[in-house]
């Protein structure tokens, strides 16, 4: 899978919008960028994913640069309960669709 | 609907001991994945399922881990003679497919093992 880059660490005030940067620039023509976070205790939590067009759901947006080296997560208004480490992952595709490799993720603590 | 459900949610044994780890996929979900989380860790592949056939058991950490699944649905990770150091959450996933990365996981809430 290719390698995922975040930062360790951000923070973000309540009701603003939290912009979390991925840079994944080995990626290949057939990976997704997909994003989970997890809160403690929990499992991952899916949030969304995309190839090469900007994706939209309930819960937050995902930019992909044109080249398809970076992304960004989009948490329009950010909660308390948004408060969790959030991993972007590189999903393969061929016989590896079935690993997703997690690496450290960034921690987002919102703060009132 | 009902996510992916994983029993029980804590396990202590005692070292040496056998432990069987259950989970459900949701409902419609040909594939399943199991990992794992140890204390401070990422997330650390096992073993995934397309049916009842698993392609990819590249992840178990040694012979005494093993895992099926019968019907297509409910899955059992088997850890035998459990040792110290398998002590960690594990974590269960399910998607509609695996043959696509374009089918997201979706995951239960885990099973932390403790081995004394």
């Amino acid at each position: 899978d290719a390698k995922t880059t975040q930062p360790p660490s951000m923070d973000c005030a309540e009701g603003r919008a939290a912009n979390l940067p991925c840079n994944h620039s080995t990626i290949s023509g057939n990976e997704y960028v997909y994003w989970y976070r997890q809160i403690h205790s929990q499992g991952p939590q899916y949030i969304i994913h995309g190839l090469k067009n900007n994706e939209t759901n309930e819960m937050a947006s995902l930019i992909i640069t044109e080249d398809r080296k970076s992304s960004t997560l989009i948490l329009p208004h950010a909660t308390l309960r948004d408060t969790a480490v959030y991993y972007c992952i590189v999903r393969a595709g061929g016989t590896s669709y079935g690993k997703l490799t997690f690496g450290q993720g960034t921690i987002l603590t919102v703060h009132p | 609907g009902a996510g992916v459900s994983q029993s029980p949610s804590n396990k202590v044994t005692e070292k040496g001991k056998d432990v069987e780890l259950r989970c459900d996929p949701i409902s419609g979900h040909t594939a399943l994945y199991w990992y794992r989380q140890s204390l401070g860790q990422g997330l650390e592949f096992l073993i995934y399922f397309q049916g009842n056939s698993a392609p990819d058991k590249s992840g178990l950490p040694s012979d005494r881990f093993s895992a099926e699944r019968t019907g297509g649905s409910v899955s059992t990770l088997t850890i035998q003679r459990t040792q110290q150091e398998d002590s960690a959450v594990y974590l269960c996933a399910s998607s509609l497919s695996a043959v696509s990365n374009n089918s997201p996981l979706h995951f239960g809430n885990g099973t932390r093992l403790t081995v004394t």
